[in-house]
C-alpha cells in the first residue's frame, strides 16, 4: 500500500540536543511538506519542497532544518535553537503543488 | 493576511442528527478549500476538496458548500454516527503564492453520542 510513514511516533529531546524526524513516502509525489500542530491551533507550515534538492521556508522555519536528497524522503531536524519544540509534527506530500495533500500519522515531540 | 476560523471549537450531538460544521475565511481570493478529518493522535484524512469555481462537493453522507463572496464554507454530515467522532479541519488554498499553500483553521471537535 502506498502512503507516508513518519517515525518515530514519540520522541523526547534533551535541552541543547538536535533531533531528526523521519518522513518517507512511496506515492511517487514530487512535493512534500512539514507542519507543526499545537493544541487548539491549526497546522502551521514549517518547510516545503516542490522537487528533489529544493526546499523553501514556511511560516515558522526558525529553529528547524530540512533536506531533500531523495524524492521519497524529507527529514526534519529540530535544532537546539527551537526553544519551544513540544508539538505534534505532521508530514504531507502531494503529486504536485496545488494538488491534494496526503498526511502521515505524525510524530509527537516532547522535552525531557 | 488570510485568517481561517472554525466555530464552534467543539460540539456534541446524538447519533442520527445531522452535523453542520462552519468555516469562515477573510480573503475571498482562494484557490480551493479542503475539509479534513483528524482522529486523536493521527494525521489528517482528506474528505472533500472544492475548487474556487465550484459551489459544492458531495461524497456519500458528506456535502461541502463554498460561498467565496461571503467567505464561508459549510460541511454537512447526514445522519451522524459514533464513528464520525473526530476533529474536522478546513484549509484554504491561497493564491498569493506561486503554489497552493494551505491556511488551516483550528478545527471543530465533534462527539457523536450513541
Amino acid at each position: 500500500d502506498g502512503g507516508i510513514t513518519q517515525s518515530p511516533k514519540y520522541l523526547f529531546r534533551k535541552e541543547g540536543q538536535n533531533v531528526t524526524l523521519s518522513c518517507e513516502q512511496n506515492l511517487n509525489h514530487d512535493a512534500m511538506y512539514w507542519y507543526r500542530q499545537d493544541p487548539g491551533q491549526g497546522l502551521r507550515l514549517i518547510y516545503y519542497s516542490q522537487i528533489v534538492n529544493d526546499f523553501q521556508k514556511g511560516d515558522i522555519a526558525e529553529g528547524y532544518s530540512v533536506s531533500r536528497e531523495k524524492k521519497e524522503s524529507f527529514p526534519l531536524t529540530v535544532t537546539s535553537a527551537q526553544k519551544n519544540p513540544t508539538a505534534f509534527y505532521l508530514c504531507a506530500s502531494s503529486i504536485a503543488v496545488n494538488q491534494p495533500q496526503h498526511f502521515g500519522d505524525g510524530t509527537r515531540l516532547s522535552i525531557l | 493576511k488570510q485568517e481561517v476560523t472554525q466555530i464552534p471549537a467543539a460540539l456534541s450531538v446524538p447519533e442520527g442528527e445531522n452535523l453542520v460544521l462552519n468555516c469562515s475565511f477573510t480573503d475571498s481570493a482562494i484557490y480551493n478549500l479542503q475539509w479534513f478529518r483528524q482522529d486523536p493522535g493521527k494525521g489528517l484524512t482528506s474528505l472533500l476538496l472544492i475548487q474556487s469555481s465550484q459551489r459544492e462537493q458531495t461524497s456519500g453522507r458528506l456535502n461541502a458548500s463554498l460561498d467565496k463572496s461571503s467567505g464561508r464554507s459549510t460541511l454537512y454530515i447526514a445522519a451522524s454516527q459514533p464513528g464520525d467522532s473526530a476533529t474536522y479541519l478546513c484549509a484554504v488554498g491561497l493564491t498569493t503564492d506561486s503554489w497552493g499553500k494551505l491556511q488551516f483553521g483550528a478545527g471543530t471537535q465533534v462527539v457523536v453520542t450513541p
